[in-house]
């Protein structure tokens, strides 16, 4: 069946460093790359995302890569901040124009930006 | 906009008995909602998918006479675990798309609702 594979499950960098988050999909119908941030106790919530169609998407810290053909997508923070540290689960779905679809979520990293 | 309601947050029950899981979407029409256990450090285990009008999905390994979904309108799904176990303990959180932004595929996710089962 379909599967996300996220690594690393920990993280720990230092305040002002970068955080690399990596996943892997097996579905090649795959076509929407979204990440997840879920503070403790809290609900998650969308930071990012990437289709298909585009390699690279950026937004003020955080960027996200695609790479279609190793099947593999990426979360970059740059310029990390202790708000920063949450739970980040990366997710892989096939939207069709139905808009019917079903995430196949990452197994989540625990991120901690030490001050 | 785009708020998604679960209640209640926490709920602690006996085994044998039935707890009832409500996931509103408060602003929107919520045609697809999902169902998600989650368990300490762990990813989000999707259950079943629930949509308007429609019999569930369930996902594999996951027995629907045990977690019964209910979504008889756009702004509301239930999950009723029935005779709930000590091993049913979890968290569990639902999702849904809004029908009016079904292309954008963000899913808004309910505060969560964590079962005890004693």
């Amino acid at each position: 069946g379909e599967n996300v594979e996220q690594h690393p499950s920990t993280l720990s960098v230092q305040e002002g460093d970068s955080a690399v988050i990596k996943c892997t999909y097996s579905d090649s119908a795959s076509n929407y790359f979204p990440w997840y941030k879920q503070e403790l106790g809290k609900r998650p919530q969308l930071i990012i995302d990437i289709r298909s169609n585009v390699g690279e998407k950026k937004d003020q810290r955080i960027a996200v890569t695609l790479n279609k053909t190793a099947k593999h997508f990426s979360l970059h923070i740059t310029e990390t901040q202790p708000e920063d540290s949450a739970v980040y689960f990366c997710a892989a779905s096939n939207l069709v124009t139905s808009g019917t679809y079903k995430y196949i979520f990452g197994t989540g990293t625990r991120l901690k930006v030490l001050a | 906009g785009a708020v998604v309601s679960q209640h209640p947050s926490r709920v602690i029950c006996k085994s044998g008995t039935s707890v009832k899981i409500e996931c509103r979407s408060l602003d929107f029409q919520a045609t697809t909602m999902f169902w998600y256990r989650q368990f300490p450090k762990k990813s989000l285990m999707l259950m079943a998918t629930s949509n308007e009008g429609s019999k569930a999905t369930y996902e594999q390994g996951v027995e629907k006479d045990k977690f019964l979904i209910n979504h008889a309108s756009l702004t509301l799904s239930t999950l009723t675990v029935t005779s709930a176990h000590p091993e049913d303990s979890s968290f569990y959180i639902c999702s849904a798309t809004h029908s009016g932004r079904s292309n954008t595929g963000e899913l808004f996710f309910g505060e969560g609702s964590r079962l005890t089962v004693l």
